[in-house]
């Protein structure tokens, strides 16, 4: 079974500044995909990242990029110019190629101060 | 992408009743997920919901708790039944869209609390 684990309850930083968000995983599988997804105080879960595992290049979505490393299976999502918008509970996620279900971590909950 | 919408956004409900949440989706999809986010925790699948077929429950769900239906590709509902306060909790329909494999969606939830 995949266990995916973000150690950082809570996170916070100044607007404009850039913080980064960790994330472990495990899993037997050599094919897959991992996920940043945030979810604001509306609950409305929002995907901001995803990175295929036989991709070597990191994954960026403007302000959004992560750091992807295989083989210590490890994914940290980089926010860089943080803004009062970005506050939410981030989650990582890994998902399997052969099914669409997701294991989630246990949430980051990211505070940006002005 | 999609669009999803869940019924009803929250409710209230008294302990040993049965609630039943509807997830409809704009589009016709391949497949659909029912999570639970209990207070304050991360999201744990509950089952996939399958069309035409039984839904298929994760470890610790049971259908005769958590009865799914999905009788077309763009519409599932999710019953919680013989509600007790540990139900209390959100729960999110998600897709997984046919364009972009393993990308999903999800819906805005549906806060339950069971008094």
């Amino acid at each position: 079974a995949q266990t995916v684990t973000q150690s950082q309850p809570e996170m916070s930083v100044q607007e404009a500044e850039t913080v980064t968000l960790s994330c472990t995983y495990d899993t037997s599988e050599s094919d897959y995909y991992l996920f940043w997804y945030k979810q604001p105080p509306s609950r409305q879960m929002i995907l901001v990242i995803r990175q295929e595992a036989y991709k070597q290049q990191n994954a960026t979505e403007n302000r959004f990029s992560v750091n992807f490393q295989k083989a210590a299976k490890s994914f940290s999502l980089k926010i860089s110019d943080s803004q009062l918008g970005d506050a939410a509970m981030y989650f990582c996620a890994w998902g399997g190629t052969s099914y669409g279900k997701l294991t989630f971590g246990q949430g980051t909950i990211l505070t940006v101060h002005p | 992408s999609a669009v999803i919408s869940q019924k009803p956004s929250r409710d209230i409900c008294q302990r040993g009743t049965s609630l039943t949440i509807q997830c409809q989706v704009d589009s016709q999809v391949t497949m659909m997920f029912w999570y639970r986010q209990q207070p304050g925790q991360s999201l744990t699948l509950i089952a996939t919901a399958n069309q035409g077929s039984e839904a298929t429950y994760e470890s610790g769900f049971v259908i005769d708790k958590f009865p799914i239906s999905r009788p077309n590709l763009t519409f599932s509902t999710l019953t919680v039944s013989n509600m007790s306060p540990e139900d209390s909790s959100i729960y999110l329909c998600s897709v997984l869209t046919s364009g972009v494999y393993n990308e999903q969606f999800f819906g805005p939830g549906t806060r339950l609390t069971v008094l």
